[in-house]
């Protein structure tokens, strides 16, 4: 009954270095998702996939790159960190259609500094 | 393209109290309507749904109506608890064209419900 599983939790970068966090989901779902959350921007999205193998870009997505080689996993990298990402990163996935809702996990907290 | 505003806080109120939350939208077509809560430390959660006009989502005492008239989706509740304290989030996805399975967020409403 796990639902969506990221890791880590919590992840202090120093500027310039790379990561990658991880979403596992167990629901056999379609769609999957990477939004971060800031104070006083809401959820704003970073990028997303339709389907294993296909990735695209969101609303935000400058400095981090996705891969979704396996159906149930959802990576999300920073190549070189800025403080600028300093936020708390969402995984989400749905099914297919507009009518479910999303899945969320618990999120990871990321400082970079 | 899509938008939602909801209102903004924090809004703070009594255990017992009534609580409203406004949310309006803008979308072409007709979209579903979302609230989602996120309680301090967690991710947000599904509070309840509604996908076509004049539907009312309701969980856990709390209703929302989908009033296309007034692009609205007001979420209420008669007799808030302490354990209600959190966010809450107004989301909509559109119901036609190629990026229907995207949620659109307000920011966010954080509502502290003191004893």
């Amino acid at each position: 009954n796990a639902g969506v599983t990221q890791t880590p939790k919590f992840r202090v970068l120093k500027t310039g270095q790379s990561m990658t966090l991880l979403c596992a989901q167990d629901m056999n779902h379609e769609y999957m998702y990477w939004y971060r959350q800031d104070p006083g921007m809401g959820l704003r999205l970073i990028h997303y996939s339709v389907g294993e193998g296909t990735t695209a870009k969101g609303e935000v997505p400058d400095g981090y790159n996705v891969s979704r080689l396996k159906k149930q996993n959802f990576l999300l990298g920073l190549e070189s960190a800025a403080p600028s990402q300093t936020s708390v990163y969402f995984c989400a996935s749905s099914k297919t259609g507009n009518n479910y809702g999303y899945t969320f996990g618990s999120g990871t907290r990321l400082t970079v500094v | 393209g899509n938008s939602v505003t909801q209102m903004e806080g924090p809004v703070t109120l009594s255990e017992e109290a009534f609580l409203t939350i406004n949310c309006t939208y803008t979308a072409t077509g007709y979209p579903s309507l979302f609230w989602y809560v996120q309680y301090p430390g967690e991710g947000l959660q599904l509070l309840l749904k509604a996908t076509k006009a004049d539907d009312k989502g309701s969980n856990k005492g709390f209703e929302a109506t989908y009033r296309k008239e007034t692009t609205s989706f007001h979420l209420e509740k008669g007799s808030v608890q302490v354990s209600d304290s959190a966010v809450y989030f107004c989301a909509l996805t559109q119901n036609s064209g190629g990026s229907n399975y995207k949620l659109t967020f307000g920011k966010g409403t954080l509502l502290t419900v003191n004893p």
